[in-house]
């Protein structure tokens, strides 16, 4: 699986959307982009993935670059409860198997 | 509630003991995983297993052993011979997403060990 780079932290003020950026720049044509976060002491929590296209779900947006290199997340309104730390992730589409590699991930700290 | 149940949430173990941390899916997913988190640091694989009765070594799997008897159930055996298994475990199951849009792992609330 491709390596990912991320900010080690970054601020958002509450109810303005937080931008999460990763980098991804030798992912490869069947590998997906994932992201989860995790808050302290919890288990990761999916957020979303894609492939190419842009995504949005209940949750957030996800916008890959049209060369794949890079993508970020967008939280649309941030609230206190998305502190957290998160993780961008770039995996290939196999079978159920395939074993997952967190790097440290970024984390967000939102600003009353 | 579909999900993946970690337990216990907190374990204390005496040096020397053998200790497992149970790990049960009612997400009928195939492949289930356990990773190590140590503090301020991301995941390390420990073992995954991909169907009942297989199961392979992680990064980190010394130290630790796993058996899948049953597709729900991935218990995790921290033996006396991990020199620093302090640490937040992590249980995850998946299955592969049959519209082809890849496969998402799903992660249990975890458990943390503490040797005293």
């Amino acid at each position: 699986d491709a390596k990912t780079t991320q900010p080690t932290s970054m601020d958002c003020a509450e109810g303005r959307a937080a931008n999460l950026p990763c980098n991804h720049s030798t992912i490869s044509g069947n590998e997906y982009v994932y992201w989860y976060r995790q808050i302290h002491s919890q288990g990761p929590q999916y957020i979303i993935h894609g492939l190419k296209n842009n995504e949005t779900n209940e949750m957030a947006s996800l916008i890959i670059t049209e060369d794949r290199k890079s993508s970020t997340l967008i939280l649309p309104h941030a609230t206190l409860r998305d502190t957290a730390v998160y993780y961008c992730i770039v995996r290939s589409l196999s079978g159920s198997a395939r074993q997952l590699t967190f790097g440290s991930g970024t984390q967000l700290t939102v600003l009353p | 509630d579909g999900g993946i149940t970690q337990s216990p949430k907190y374990l204390f173990r005496k040096e020397g003991q053998n200790v497992t941390l149970s790990c049960e899916q009612n997400l009928n997913h195939d492949a289930m995983y356990w990773y190590r988190q140590d503090p301020g640091q991301g995941l390390r694989l420990i073992y995954y297993s991909q169907i009942v009765n297989d199961f392979q070594k992680g990064d980190i799997a010394e130290g630790y052993s796993v058996s899948r008897e049953k597709k729900e159930s991935f218990p995790l055996t921290v033996t006396s011979a991990q020199k620093n298994p302090t640490a937040f475990y992590l249980c995850a199951s998946s299955i592969f997403d049959r519209r082809g849009r890849g496969n998402t792992i799903y992660f249990g609330e975890g458990s943390w060990l503490t040797v005293v």
